[in-house]
């Protein structure tokens, strides 16, 4: 069974611009949750989609948005990037939501 | 707000000489406490879930327990291929979002 794909899985972008990020769940899986991982504040979660609809939020500004497809697939779209956007990005998918697996990561680099 | 602190921040072993790793956790209504290994450049893998107090759960070398206030990850004759970050979250019963500890490095030497 394919795991999680995250594409691409490495980014560098500068100031100002605006990037998308797609996740594709494990065959079967209709919960996507994006997490934002730094050494200084750890892994935070984003957001979280269940059967296209968004089910909880994280604290992050409106900068970061998401969607999910009918097929479960995930986009996470940064506008306006700013130098402490620089991350790792992880997408996990669960069946329904509690046990949840990692995709390998996108890492951001904004200069 | 959920807290989760693990302890210690890293740990170095001889191959062979079993340690534990802590992590104790402040939520309002746990569905679950889930153990995650990460390696370098990777995504958490998961390890392990406990649902109540008293629960243990085993894996090759790993094996983890779950008070009410605690979890401890007991690791048992390490080996150099053990070596990873060890992180820890719960999850609330009434939404699926992870918090996650800081996590614990484990290096094991050959």
């Amino acid at each position: 069974k394919a795991g999680v794909t995250q594409t691409p899985r490495y980014l560098i972008k500068t100031r100002g611009q605006q990037v998308t990020l797609s996740c594709s769940p494990i065959s079967g899986h209709r919960s996507v949750s994006w997490y934002q991982q730094t050494p200084g504040q750890g892994l935070q979660f984003l957001f979280e989609y269940f059967s296209e609809t968004q089910r909880n939020k994280g604290n992050f500004p409106g900068r970061f948005s998401g969607r999910q497809f009918s097929n479960s697939r995930s986009e996470m779209n940064v506008s306006t990037l700013e130098l402490g956007d620089s991350a790792l990005y992880l997408c996990a998918s669960s069946v329904l939501g509690n046990i949840q697996y990692f995709g390998a990561g996108t890492r951001l680099s904004v200069l | 707000e959920d807290q989760v602190t693990q302890s210690p921040e890293a740990l170095r072993l001889q191959e062979g000489e079993s340690s534990s790793l802590n992590c104790s956790y402040t939520v309002s209504g746990l569905r679950g406490l889930f153990w995650y290994r990460q390696d370098p450049g990777k995504g958490p893998e998961f390890l392990f879930t406990l649902y109540s107090a008293g629960e243990e759960k085993e894996k090759e070398r790993l094996k983890a327990t779950l008070t009410k206030k605690e979890s401890f990850l007991h690791i048992t004759a390490p080996k150099p291929e053990d070596s990873a970050t060890y992180l820890c979250a719960v999850q609330r019963s009434n939404d699926y979002k992870l918090s996650f500890g800081a996590g614990t490095t484990v290096t094991v030497r050959a």
